[in-house]
């Protein structure tokens, strides 16, 4: 089993959707949650991160982490053709140096 | 500007050729990474560095090898035991929770 678990999708939305991505992991220690966006040939960047438990906003985006479940999302809000791209999640302990990142999904919003 | 710099974008090697992509920071970032990016698979550390002087071998560190000479440069060399080398590759540094990416060199055997 992998230490997190992500769906590659496709996902494809009309455009003003509302867009729900998730992760899942397995290791109880992971403390820093993070989103990255990638568009095609490029480099990840960071959209937003979280510690520990709660949510998260930024603008359209909302990170949210429920621990007790061991399940991040991260929700679009009118959702854009700008949008698409390949969605990353990833995980870290406090004080470690490893990110452990999910396969990502890829979105596609339609204009 | 600040950022990552990766070269070459687009790298072919034969089979049975060492070949190295450069990574250059100017963030003044103490740590860096290599990661392979496959299809379906996310990113998986190759190697990683804390400090000058100093690395750790990642997930799937066989056949690749680095150095860490200069706290602005980490190249990485993919040797010809590496069985299987055509993927994404991406540096990256951080100094705390964010990292920051290159732009990744695409690398294919012919």
């Amino acid at each position: 089993q992998k230490e997190v678990e992500q769906d590659p999708g496709p996902l494809s939305v009309p455009e003003g959707a509302i867009v729900s991505l998730n992760c899942t992991y397995s290791n109880s220690a992971f403390q820093y949650f993070m989103w990255y966006r990638q568009y095609s040939r490029k480099g990840p960047e960071l959209l937003m991160y979280t510690y520990s438990s709660g949510n998260k906003e930024d603008g359209r985006f909302t990170a949210q982490v429920d621990k007790s479940s061991k399940y991040i999302s991260l929700f679009i809000r009118d959702s854009q053709p700008s949008d698409s791209a390949t969605y990353l999640c990833a995980m870290e302990e406090t004080g470690g140096f490893k990110t452990i990142f999910g396969a990502g999904t890829r979105l596609f919003v339609k204009a | 500007d600040g950022g990552i710099t990766q070269s070459p974008k687009y790298l072919f090697r034969k089979e049975g050729q060492n070949v190295t992509l450069s990574c250059e920071q100017n963030l003044n970032h103490d740590a860096m990474y290599w990661y392979r990016q496959d299809p379906g698979q996310g990113l998986r550390l190759i190697y990683y560095s804390q400090i000058v002087n100093d690395f750790q071998k990642g997930d799937i560190a066989e056949g690749y090898s680095v150095s860490r000479e200069k706290k602005e440069s980490f190249p990485l060399t993919v040797t010809s035991a590496q069985k299987n080398p055509t993927a994404f590759y991406l540096c990256a540094s951080s100094m705390t929770v964010e990292a920051f990416f290159g732009q990744g060199t695409r690398l294919t055997v012919v």
